[in-house]
């Protein structure tokens, strides 16, 4: 049964630490992205890649860091230097047709504590 | 500079009647447009899809409309169910070039009332 999977579904990161956040899927989708979710500011692209070895930066991508390195695999760092990392994070995949768009995971919570 | 708008954060609708949920666009590169549904602590998942070849496409209960002369789009939902509570994203897409990455609104809240 192909999906995206997200884990942990929640975490919680103390102030200086960096947490990275897993997102596989199993659709053989080539193009993964990492996007953003605050309250009242709708979805914010952080990183996207469209194929292994190479992503770019989205529009907010200040503070974070991602790796490519296998077609299923798309993991997020959140590094200290995000001042405000407190969100909801949701990681989604796309087999490049335009008619269904993307595919997303359940999302992780991340708080800073 | 937000290139698509959803004005309406939130919305009520009692259930048999039409739920019409609006998004504006700026971005006239962008050619073809989505809707999502999301409920709390999930991912958005795919409603319904329109090129900009299109003025309207159906699915069901569900219709989307595309004013491309206004940048305009509607999603209508009819009859509206309670299920169908949830908030609702409309995206656009400016082409398949690089990555087909689509740009998204804030989000209209549904209820569908009893």
């Amino acid at each position: 049964d192909g999906g995206i999977t997200q884990s942990p579904k929640y975490l919680f990161r103390k102030e200086g630490q960096n947490v990275t956040l897993s997102c596989e899927q199993n659709l053989n989708h080539d193009a993964m992205y990492w996007y953003r979710q605050d309250p009242g500011q709708g979805l914010r692209l952080i990183y996207y890649s469209q194929i292994v070895n190479d992503f770019q930066k989205g529009d907010i991508a200040e503070g974070y860091s991602v790796s490519r390195e296998k077609k299923e695999s798309f993991p997020l760092t959140v590094t200290s230097a995000q001042k405000n990392p407190t969100a909801f994070y949701l990681c989604a995949s796309e087999l490049r047709d335009r008619h269904y768009g993307y595919t997303f995971g359940s999302g992780t919570r991340l708080t800073v504590v | 500079d937000q290139q698509v708008k959803q004005n309406s954060p939130s919305l009520s609708v009692q259930e048999g009647r039409i739920s019409i949920l609006n998004c504006d666009y700026t971005n006239s590169m962008f050619d073809y447009f989505l809707w999502y549904k999301k409920y709390p602590a999930e991912g958005p998942t795919f409603l319904i899809s329109i090129s900009s070849i299109k003025d309207k496409n159906e699915d069901g209960r569900f219709t989307v409309f595309l004013n491309k002369s206004a940048k305009h789009l509607s999603l209508h939902i009819v009859p509206s169910q309670p299920g169908d509570s949830a908030v609702y994203f409309c995206a656009a897409s400016d082409g398949p070039g690089t990555a087909s990455k689509l740009t998204f609104g804030t989000g209209t809240r549904l209820q569908v009332t009893l």
